[in-house]
Formats: structure tokens, sequence, C-alpha cells
């Protein structure tokens, strides 16, 4: 059973072009999360996502930022018009539905390092 | 909201000390709790969990964790660490309230020393 799988693991983009960051999870796992990961800070939640919808996006910046989960294919986050300060490791996580009451542990994958020039 | 703290940013041990890392919480409901570690160059992995019933969690080698109601607390043990332990860990919370978004704490690099 192959983990969550996030591509590209390196991404550079130039100030103001898009960036496209794909999170593949879990087979069975319907529910997707994004974390950003700032140097020398811990993961900050951005978006919860199951298949076509946003639960939560509360950690979101307001603008230039976006996240989809259709339901084929990865769950996607999109980034216009990146800025030196967008520069970070995105993580992206997955769940199975909650069971009982209780959110089990998040399984993560490797990371995108998304490099702004 | 929730929020987690950990008390210490960096930590440097020699091999065979022992290791307590803190963390508390802050939430009035039911949560659940996570230690997660993070090694060079490799994504982050779930250490051990607590959901209910026992306060005193096992997880992957050799590391345990105990949940304190009344302090709000989730502080990691491990008796004796070695070099290969050398990681970054972060504690986190999440709560059925806040539909599962897991929230989690500035992380704490260890560095453990042959």
């Amino acid at each position: 059973n192959a983990g969550v799988m996030q591509n590209p693991r390196h991404l550079v983009r130039r100030r103001g072009q898009e960036a496209r960051l794909r999170c593949s999870p879990m087979k069975g796992h319907s529910h997707v999360y994004w974390y950003r990961q700032l140097p020398e800070e811990g993961l900050k939640f951005m978006v919860y996502l199951q298949k076509e919808n946003i639960i939560d996006e509360s950690g979101m910046p307001k603008e230039r930022f976006s996240a989809e989960f259709p339901k084929e294919g990865p769950s996607i986050l999109r980034i216009q018009q990146v800025v030196r300060g967008d520069s970070a490791a995105y993580f992206c996580a997955s769940s199975p539905p909650p069971r009982g009451g209780t959110y089990n542990e998040q399984f993560f994958g490797p990371g995108t390092r998304l490099t702004v020039l | 909201a929730q929020s987690v703290s950990q008390h210490n940013h960096h930590v440097i041990l020699s091999e065979a000390a022992s290791l307590e890392l803190g963390c508390n919480y802050s939430y009035g409901g039911t949560v659940n709790l996570f230690w997660y570690v993070q090694y060079p160059g490799q994504h982050l992995q779930l250490l051990l969990k607590y959901f209910s019933g026992d306060p005193l969690v096992k997880g992957i080698k050799g590391f345990e964790a105990e949940f304190i109601k009344s302090k709000f607390s989730f502080n990691l043990r491990k008796p004796s660490v070695q070099w290969s332990d050398t990681a970054e860990y972060f504690c986190a919370v999440n709560a059925l309230a806040n539909a599962g978004k897991s929230t989690f704490g500035d992380g704490t690099t260890l560095t453990v020393k042959p």
C-alpha cells in the first residue's frame, strides 16, 4: 500500500509565476490536509478537504491560494503569482474518515519544497 | 481554538541520556494527542498517539508519552536516547469539534551526540 505521494518534491518558481502542488492520498483515505512549514517553524494548518468538498480553509491565505480535491485525481494546492514569502515546505497528509467520534492519525507525504526566486 | 506549546526549541543530549520533551495544549474539550518525528531528509512519521484509556502510551523505538489531563500536558519520554534519535519532534492535537484539524507545536530539534 503506497503511502501519501506528493509531487514535485522540489519546485522552483520566479516571482509572479504559478505553483501547482499535487498530493495523492493513501488508498482508502478520503480526507486530505495541507500544511505549510516555514524555516525554523512548525507545521501550520492550511486547508482540510474531502472529495469535492472544502471542509475547513481557515488556514489559507485569503488571496492567491486555492485548493481542490476532485472526484478523480490528486488534491491540488495552487498558488498564483508567487512571492518570495511563499518559499516553504508544503506537506500533505491523509487520513481515513473518522470513526466513533475519533479522528485517526494523519499520514504525511514527503513534502514539496517550493523556492521562489 | 486549540493551540500547542512545545517548551524546548532545541535539546542536545549525549547518548544514553534520558529524554523528556514538554508539550502543553490548550483546548477545553476532548482531544486526540500525537507525537510525530521527522528524521533529517524524511517526512513526518507517527511516534505514538493517545485517544482514550491508559494515559501512558507507548510508541515505536522505545518512546512513551503520558497524558495528564489536569495539566493539559502530553510529554514525550525515552529512558536512553541513541544517536539515531536525532530528529525534529512535533506534538499535535486534534478534536472532533474542530473536524479533525490538527494543530502542531513549533517542534523540538533533538541532537544526540555520540
